[in-house]
């Protein structure tokens, strides 16, 4: 069974680093799905942030205007998630996701972490 | 960007009854190569992350009890309760990934009238 888990700070200073890491269990991250990051503002909608594959591809949503990187461990079978110059508009439940390859692109999320509370303040 | 719009916002519907959610995109996503909907609807209930129920706007995910059912084409879609159970309470979500960014709906809160 595919297990998602994020971990990192519940809580960033403003104009800091928000750094998460999402370990991966039951699965290799090496494998035929793109291993995604959602958002959600509390009591708000769901927004995609970006996402890696294995090779090393990536893909970022424009609306974070070039704040966010994904990257992957795959020693450790982890991704990782770093945004930059955060406000409290990040403040939001972080979710790791997993999107199965399908024609040549992600498809839908069929697995989702648990999530984090990372909160933006001083 | 695509953006998909649900309807109503918020729906009360008695035990046993239908409930059916709509999903409008501001574009097809229809890819024509594989005849596929790129369109698929969730489940989040509170404190956890949403569930997949419907990918290909009609395929039910492994384990999803058969009263969910999805239709729809091109931009109009639709995600039908055929009779609603108390732990359907929930907000749905539909979800495009036609198109880069994939986006989300703004979300239908489902609840028991």
């Amino acid at each position: 069974q595919v297990q998602l888990q994020e971990s990192g700070p519940g809580l960033v200073e403003p104009s800091g680093t928000l750094s998460l890491t999402c370990r991966v269990s039951g699965f290799s991250i090496i494998s035929a799905n793109w291993w995604s990051w959602v958002r959600q503002p509390p009591g708000k909608g769901l927004e995609w942030i970006g996402e890696a594959y294995y090779t090393g591809d990536t893909s970022y949503n424009p609306s974070l205007k070039g704040r966010v990187t994904i990257s992957q461990d795959k020693s450790r079978n982890q991704l990782s998630l770093n945004l930059n110059s955060v406000t409290a508009a990040d403040t939001a439940i972080y979710y790791c996701s997993r999107r199965p390859l399908w024609y040549g692109q992600s498809s839908y999320f069929d697995f989702w972490g648990p999530g984090l509370l990372v909160t933006v303040s001083s | 960007d695509i953006v998909l719009t649900q309807s109503p916002d918020s729906l009360s519907v008695s035990l046993g009854e239908r409930a059916t959610i709509n999903c409008k995109s501001s574009q097809s996503v229809l890819y024509s190569s594989n005849q596929k909907h790129y369109l698929s609807w969730y489940q989040q209930k509170p404190g956890q992350p949403p569930k997949l129920l419907i990918y290909w706007a009609s395929t039910r995910d492994f384990g999803v009890p058969d009263r969910f059912s999805g239709s729809g084409s091109g931009t109009d879609f639709t995600l039908t309760i055929s009779s609603l159970q108390a732990e359907d309470v929930a907000v749905y979500y539909c979800q495009q990934h036609h198109t880069t960014p994939c986006t989300f709906g703004q979300g239908t809160k489902l609840e028991i009238k």
